[in-house]
Formats: C-alpha cells, structure tokens, sequence
C-alpha cells in the first residue's frame, strides 16, 4: 500500500545535539509538510515542499531546517534541541497545496529531549 | 486560511449518529472545508473535504451550510473506534489546524 513512513518512530537526543528526523513517501505526491505536535495541543505546521520550492512558516523558529533531495524522502533537521522542542513530529503528503487536495500522514516519530 | 471554532469535547454514545458542528465564519470563496480525526498515538486522518455541496463517503458525510459559514461531520453510527479528536480546517493553500473536538463514544 502506498504510504508515508516516518523513521524512527521514537528518538532520543540530548540538549543541544543535532537531531535529523525522516520521512518518505511512495505515494508520489508533489508536497511534503513537517508538523510539531506538542502533548495535548493540535498539530502546528512548520513548514512544507512543493517540490522543491520550500515554504517556511512566518514563526517557525530558525533551529529548525529542513530538506528534500528528491521526491521521496523529506527530513526534518533540528540544529540545537532544547528542552521545549520534545513533541510529536508528523509528516504528511499531498498532491497539491490547494483545498482540492487531503493530506496523508505518517504515524509521527516521537522526539524526547534529555 | 480561516479561523475555525469547534467545541472542546462531546460525548457520543455507540451506535448513535454523532454530529460536530465546526464554525468557519471569516472563510473565503474558494477556501474547501476539511476534516481530520487524530486517534490517540496516531498521525490525523483524513475523513472528509468540500466547498459547497454536501458530500458523501464511507467515512462521514459532510454538511455545508449555505453561506459557508459553518459546517457539520456526521458520523452515522458512531463506534468506540471512532473515539478521537475531529479537526475542522479551511484551506485554499496550506493546512492549519485548530483545536479539534475530543469525542468520547461510550458504549
């Protein structure tokens, strides 16, 4: 089935060390989102692709960064974790950024910061 | 993108349709309205989208009203797995999520 995958699902960093997160998709889509969700609040986006052309969120903080080398695969790169950055990051697809289109989620990798 | 106002919790019992209202009153012409479900320990799901008409799938139907201005998921039957938090969205370019319903289904 085509899916979006997330790896790892769980992962643990410390303070200040570089963590890169990943995501992959076989369904082709042209668009790939990054959220943070955080304990018992809605998913906030950071950031997404639209192929290559990267679209960052007005207050996405400039610790976090993000690439796409090709279609498939998106990461999520956090330069300096701090204590506030430990949350649920989801990754989704979508054919296209209008209204048209629904997005598909992968099951989220789980960041702890110690 | 619109602001969206649903309200923080409802209570369903099983088998019994389930209607959650989501208010979108500063939307705009062509923004669709969308809907997710999160279930606990899981990425948001996609349930249902659309701009004007009432739409239908083996999901949920989705109720637009005519001015746009609010709308409501049905779930025909609700069952203990359909226990999640809804997300209402409007989009006409990126997705933004508000703060969701919690629903309880009790059996």
């Amino acid at each position: 089935d085509a899916m979006v995958i997330q790896n790892p699902r769980y992962q643990v960093t410390q303070f200040g060390k570089p963590v890169t997160l990943s995501c992959s998709q076989t369904l082709n889509h042209n668009v790939m989102y990054w959220y943070q969700q955080k304990s018992s609040q809605a998913p906030k986006l950071l950031f997404h692709y639209y192929d290559k052309d990267f679209n960052n969120e007005a207050d996405t903080p400039d610790n976090f960064q993000s690439r796409r080398p090709n279609t498939s695969f998106c990461f999520l790169d956090i330069r300096s974790p701090g204590l506030g950055d430990a949350a649920m990051y989801l990754c989704a697809t979508s054919s296209g950024t209008s209204g048209l289109y629904e997005q598909y989620f992968g099951p989220g990798t789980r960041l702890t910061v110690t | 993108d619109a602001k969206t106002t649903q309200p923080n919790s409802m209570e369903s019992n099983e088998e019994e349709p389930v209607h959650l209202p989501c208010n979108h009153s500063t939307i705009s012409g062509t923004d669709y309205i969308h809907w997710y479900r999160q279930l606990p320990s899981q990425g948001p799901e996609y349930v249902i989208h659309g701009l004007t008409s009432n739409v239908n799938n083996r999901m949920a139907s989705l109720a637009i009203a005519e001015d746009r201005k609010s709308s409501t998921l049905i779930l025909h039957r609700a069952t203990l797995r359909d226990a999640a938090v809804y997300y209402c969205m409007t989009n006409n370019n990126d997705m933004r999520f508000g703060a969701g319903t919690r629903l309880t289904v009790k059996p």
